[in-house]
């Protein structure tokens, strides 16, 4: 199975802060990735497909990028609503893994 | 628009089986598959598997091979996904999801607990 290696587990950042999230896949994955947040007690939500293409809904402070093993998240100035659990998720080869999540904290 | 409807919430005995529904309205459900996705209370998500709706193949994660079924009645737009020989540690929210390109879910069900416990 491939393995996806996401950290950190968890942040703490203050409003406007950059924010980065990574992801790193055991084998080539070229570009499929998505990424996902999650806030408490609800469903996730997709936020970035093919590893850098923004969902429609999604705020363009968002980002997605990578290719080949390594992925990033980032949040180019971090908002109050922006506080989730971020998921990258593989879909190159079944059984499709998730990463372990990073939690997003406002401080 | 999308809509995925999931069955309420659900406690099960160990040993016991739970069939867990998600109905899909707001598209043309033989178009697109529908993944199974749960998550332990307070832990990540783990994708179970999927089923290609028009023809009803399935793609089981190994770990559930033997104890999981999932199914689509075309008729009523309705998958569903039955796990047998319960555990404790299948205590969840169990989700249904829309398969999009690329197998990216697009649009979430809003989640079924099951809890399992004598």
């Amino acid at each position: 199975d491939i393995q996806m290696t996401q950290s950190p587990s968890s942040l703490s950042a203050f409003v406007g802060d950059r924010v980065t999230i990574t992801c790193r896949a055991t084998q080539n994955i070229y570009n499929y990735v998505n990424w996902y947040q999650q806030k408490p007690g609800m469903a996730p939500k997709l936020l970035v497909y093919a590893a850098s293409t923004l969902q429609p809904w999604a705020p363009s402070r968002f980002s997605g990028s990578g290719s080949g093993t390594d992925f990033t998240l980032t949040i180019s100035a971090l908002q109050a609503e922006d506080f989730a659990t971020y998921y990258c998720h593989q879909t190159f080869h079944t059984p499709y893994t998730f990463g372990l999540g990073t939690k997003v904290e406002i401080k | 628009q999308v809509q995925l409807v999931q069955s309420g919430n659900e406690v099960k005995s160990p040993g016991a089986s739970v069939k867990v529904s998600c109905k899909a309205s707001g598209y043309s459900f033989t178009n697109y598959g529908v993944t199974w996705v749960r998550q332990a209370p307070g832990q990540g998500l783990e994708w179970m598997g999927w089923i290609t709706t028009y023809n009803g193949n399935t793609n089981y994660a190994q770990k559930f091979h033997d104890r999981i079924s999932m199914t689509a009645d075309t008729s009523t737009g309705t998958a569903y996904m039955e796990l047998r020989s319960l555990r404790p540690d299948d205590t969840a929210v169990y989700y249904c999801a829309r398969v999009q390109l690329a197998a990216m879910l697009d649009h979430w069900g809003q989640g079924s607990l099951v809890t399992v416990s004598s």
